[in-house]
């Protein structure tokens, strides 16, 4: 069964502290996506990852940074948590476009809570 | 910037009663169109999608949903609900010349009571 994994299911953080969100996935794709879910706004796109080493900036970039070193591995940082950074974080993937009809269609992983101080 | 509009935050509704659940997007160009949901405790799946075709398409367990262009809509329909159906439904979009930017609405958390 494919899967999506995320490190952690829930962390507690202070204000300030430095935060590392990480996702892997066994499925070879190339494309991976970290989004935040918070109630009434859906899901948000922080930060996405079409091929090792590269990154563009979704929707709401700020306060995060992303690192993909690995194909199947992309981290979400958060360098200075806040406590407005208090969501549900969620990793999915996705095949390229290039690779057919399964592309766009995302495989999520079960999301991690961060609760910041 | 593309966006997405689910009208309706919360429905509550009884076994065997129909659902529809409304989406509208907006966007300038060709679109892909998509219904995830989330059952309480699960992660978020696929639901049914539109790539192009027939506008009219069938999912998973017995969901469909409509595409009107004319009217940017994406509705979602089921025409017997279970309990089962309880969770939380996101329509999403990404235009085809931007496959990677999937922006999904606000969600709608749909209670059905046995």
């Amino acid at each position: 069964d494919v899967k999506v994994t995320q490190s952690s299911r829930y962390l507690v953080k202070r204000t300030g502290e430095k935060v590392f969100l990480e996702c892997v996935q066994d499925m070879d794709h190339e494309n991976m996506f970290w989004y935040r879910q918070d109630p009434g706004l859906g899901l948000r796109l922080i930060y996405f990852s079409y091929d090792v080493k590269m990154k563009e900036k979704g929707d709401i970039p700020e306060g995060y940074s992303v690192s993909r070193e690995k194909k199947e591995r992309f981290s979400l940082i958060l360098e200075s948590a806040s406590t407005n950074q208090t969501s549900m974080y969620l990793c999915a993937s996705s095949l390229s476009g290039i690779r057919g009809s399964g592309a766009n269609v995302l495989t999520f992983g079960a999301g991690s809570r961060l609760t910041v101080l | 910037a593309q966006s997405v509009s689910q009208h309706n935050h919360h429905v509550i509704l009884s076994e065997a009663a129909s659902l529809e659940l409304g989406c509208n997007y907006s966007y300038g160009g060709t679109v892909n169109l998509f219904w995830y949901v989330q059952y309480p405790g699960q992660h978020l799946q696929l639901l049914l999608k539109y790539f192009s075709g027939d506008p009219l398409v069938k999912g998973i367990k017995g969901f469909e949903a409509e595409f009107i262009k004319s009217k940017f809509s994406f509705n979602l329909r089921k025409p017997s609900v279970q309990w089962s159906d309880t969770a939380e439904y996101f329509c999403a979009v990404n235009g085809k010349a931007a496959v990677n930017k999937l922006t999904f609405g606000g969600g709608t958390r749909v209670l059905v009571k046995p």
